[in-house]
């Protein structure tokens, strides 16, 4: 089924425990973005990659990496995790930067005590 | 600063028509996009406007005024399933999409 996935669909962590959550997405998309979005904020791009082998600072990217070794895949790691990191956290790719829709994957809920 | 301003929340009932308002400053304008979200549920694309005017897609419609910094989704024939938030967000000089924190709509019967 063509689409985007992410892994885990919730999770909780305990505060300085290193954490990635996983995005693959089989459209043969070019971009890849990283979105956080908690309650009462419209989402906020963390990071983001253009085409395989690149990546770009967002709004928010403290606290935050990201690789992107092949054009399916785009991890998210949070490195030692803080409870502001609390959020639903959404990965998104389009064909293109430029005015292309970015389709969604399922989000995963992120929980850090 | 940017910024995109939508209200938090609308409330109309089922049959009739909603408009939801969107004004926005943001630094270069490369588009400007409508999404759905359902509770729980990830975004899903509604419409993209980069030139003025109105755009028609079945029941949804969305209008952009560059020069006013102002678009607007209208809803017609409002269904149950259509209670969500609707997400504005428009795309920067640098193709990044800068959102509005959403507008739930809620339909009565």
């Amino acid at each position: 089924i063509a689409g985007i996935t992410q892994a885990p669909t919730s999770q909780i962590l305990a505060a300085g425990r290193r954490m990635t959550l996983r995005c693959t997405q089989d459209m043969r998309h070019n971009a890849m973005y990283w979105y956080r979005q908690d309650l009462g904020l419209g989402l906020r791009l963390i990071h983001y990659s253009n085409t395989a082998g690149t990546t770009g600072k967002g709004e928010v990217p403290d606290g935050y990496s990201v690789s992107r070794a092949n054009t399916d895949d785009f991890p998210l790691t949070l490195a030692s995790a803080v409870p502001s990191q609390t959020s639903v956290y959404f990965c998104a790719s389009s064909d293109s930067e430029a005015g292309d829709e970015q389709y969604f994957g399922p989000g995963t809920r992120l929980t850090v005590l | 600063g940017q910024n995109i301003d939508q209200p938090t929340e609308m409330t109309a009932t089922e049959g009739a028509i909603v408009q939801i308002n969107c004004t926005y400053q943001t630094s270069g304008f490369n588009g400007l996009f409508w999404y759905q979200q359902h509770a729980g549920e990830a975004p899903t694309f509604l419409s993209y406007n980069v030139l003025d005017g109105l755009e028609e897609k079945g029941r949804f419609s969305s209008f952009l005024s560059r020069s006013k910094g102002y678009s607007y989704l209208l809803l017609k024939e409002l269904q149950m399933k259509d209670s969500a938030s609707y997400l504005c967000a428009v795309m920067d000089s640098n193709y990044q999409l800068i959102w509005g924190a959403g507008t739930k709509l809620i339909i009565k019967p």
